[in-house]
């Protein structure tokens, strides 16, 4: 465990249903972050929350939505999703947005069918 | 946002150094060179991060040239666990080339044979 929990780990969904990710971390950490891992394509940079505020969107389509309650915990709803949005979608957290010391969790694989 | 470049793939054999070279000449005084790891099925995991001076923890030593437009992540000794793609990102906090923020590029992948 790197002290960054995301659940689900596996989610199937229909195009036209409504599901959410929940990031969660205790490390203490002010900054939250999505990335989305596609096969063969890097990491993309979503989302950046840093105390709960969002300090970046990164020209994502509305069709997926952050929610970042508190600083311990991020959501990505998502609904209305295209084939092409299945990929590994990773959560991260730092101290603050210095880029030194993330810490990633395992992801949620998103299959949209 | 600045870029680093690095060989798409290595090889190296169990027990033995391994190198792996990262070119960054678009630089900016303030970047940090950060390198980061992914296994198989997992997220990246941080594996160390430098400015100036060379840096050594338990997992890697970080060797930086002295005009800042390369660095080595050096693993003293490759398991078959060392087996992952490594990448080496730019950034840092306010004025640096990525500020708030890790890009990741395509990484090197590593292989490790016993």
């Amino acid at each position: 465990e790197t002290g960054v929990t995301q659940t689900p780990r596996h989610l199937v969904m229909g195009m036209t249903n409504k599901k959410s990710l929940k990031c969660e971390q205790h490390l203490g950490h002010n900054a939250m972050y999505w990335y989305k891992q596609s096969a063969k394509k890097p990491l993309e940079l979503m989302f950046v929350y840093n105390f709960k505020e969002q300090t970046e969107n990164n020209s994502v389509p509305s069709r997926f939505s952050p929610e970042c309650p508190n600083s311990s915990h991020l959501f990505l709803h998502l609904h209305t999703l295209q084939p092409e949005d299945s990929a590994l979608y990773l959560c991260a957290s730092s101290r603050e947005t210095g880029g030194i010391g993330y810490t990633f969790g395992s992801g949620t694989r998103l299959t949209v069918v | 946002d600045a870029k680093t470049t690095q060989p798409n793939s290595m090889e190296s054999n169990e027990e033995e150094p391994v190198h792996l070279p990262c070119n960054h000449s678009t630089i900016s005084g303030t970047d940090y060179i950060h390198w980061y790891r992914q296994l198989p099925s997992q997220g990246p995991e941080y594996v160390i991060h430098g400015l100036t001076s060379n840096v050594n923890n338990r997992m890697a030593s970080l060797a930086i040239a002295e005009d800042r437009k390369s660095s080595t992540l050096i693993l003293h000794r490759a398991t078959l666990r060392d087996a992952a793609v490594y990448y080496c990102i730019l950034g840092g906090t306010h004025g640096s080339s990525n500020t708030g923020k890790l890009i990741f590029g395509q990484g090197t992948t590593l292989q490790v044979k016993p």
